[in-house]
């Protein structure tokens, strides 16, 4: 069974700060990993994804991510936030049986990023 | 336009009435999904296809079915719903091909449903 914590519920942060946004992940099999975005009111969007390759992934509106599989990590990451940001991420994990996912897929319990001015 | 639909966009209904919540999506994708998103859970998957006629379990499954009888359709059947069941649902769409971004899920805009 596979299951995803993400460390922070939330996180405040001033404008052109840079962010973190942690995750971490148990599973007995190789993953996918996610970390998708939710605008107030919205429904979810996908920032990037890690599939294979290389470790460190970089996805939409300048987030990035790395997989760290001793540590089974996720970390989200920008260099300098806007307050367009501001909106629920979440991190999200599917086991990977034999190539394939099995469109089984489990989500952190969200982290709330609050950009100020 | 590629998309997944939800419909209704919001249903307020009583305890014990039957009801189902569609979800569709053009972009000819093999894998649907159901979540429910509740403030402090994050979403938990409710039940998943990954075919016709071939669905599983998610995490919590309880007090819902699913079918899946066409390619683009995966409707929610609630049979008697419950207060316990008043959430936010989302239904989303995913393809395992590199050419349909692969292991993407496509949401739906959500169902809010209450039940009293």
């Amino acid at each position: 069974a596979q299951s995803v914590t993400q460390l922070d519920s939330q996180v405040p942060v001033f404008e052109e700060a840079p962010v973190e946004l942690r995750c971490n992940y148990s599973s007995s099999v190789s993953v996918y990993l996610f970390w998708y975005v939710q605008y107030p009111n919205q429904g979810l969007q996908l920032l990037l994804k890690y599939l294979s390759g290389s470790t460190l992934v970089k996805g939409i509106n300048g987030f990035e991510a790395e997989f760290n599989k001793s540590q089974t990590s996720f970390h989200l990451r920008k260099p300098s936030v806007h307050i367009s940001d501001t909106a629920e991420y979440f991190c999200a994990v599917s086991d990977r049986v034999g190539g394939t996912s099995y469109g089984k897929l489990t989500f952190g319990q969200g982290t709330i990023l609050t950009v100020h001015p | 336009e590629a998309q997944v639909t939800q419909n209704p966009r919001y249903l307020i209904t009583v305890t014990g009435k039957k009801l189902t919540v569609t979800c569709s999506q053009n972009m000819n994708h093999e894998y649907m999904s159901w979540y429910r998103q509740d403030p402090g859970l994050g979403l938990r998957q409710i039940y998943y296809s990954m075919n016709v006629e071939v669905t599983d379990k998610g995490d919590v499954p309880e007090g819902y079915k699913v079918s899946r009888k066409e390619k683009r359709n995966f409707p929610l059947i609630l049979e008697s719903p419950s207060p316990n069941q008043t959430s936010l649902y989302f239904c989303a769409s995913s393809s395992p091909f590199p050419g349909q971004g692969a292991y993407e899920q496509y949401f739906g805009p959500g169902t809010r449903l209450t039940v009293t």
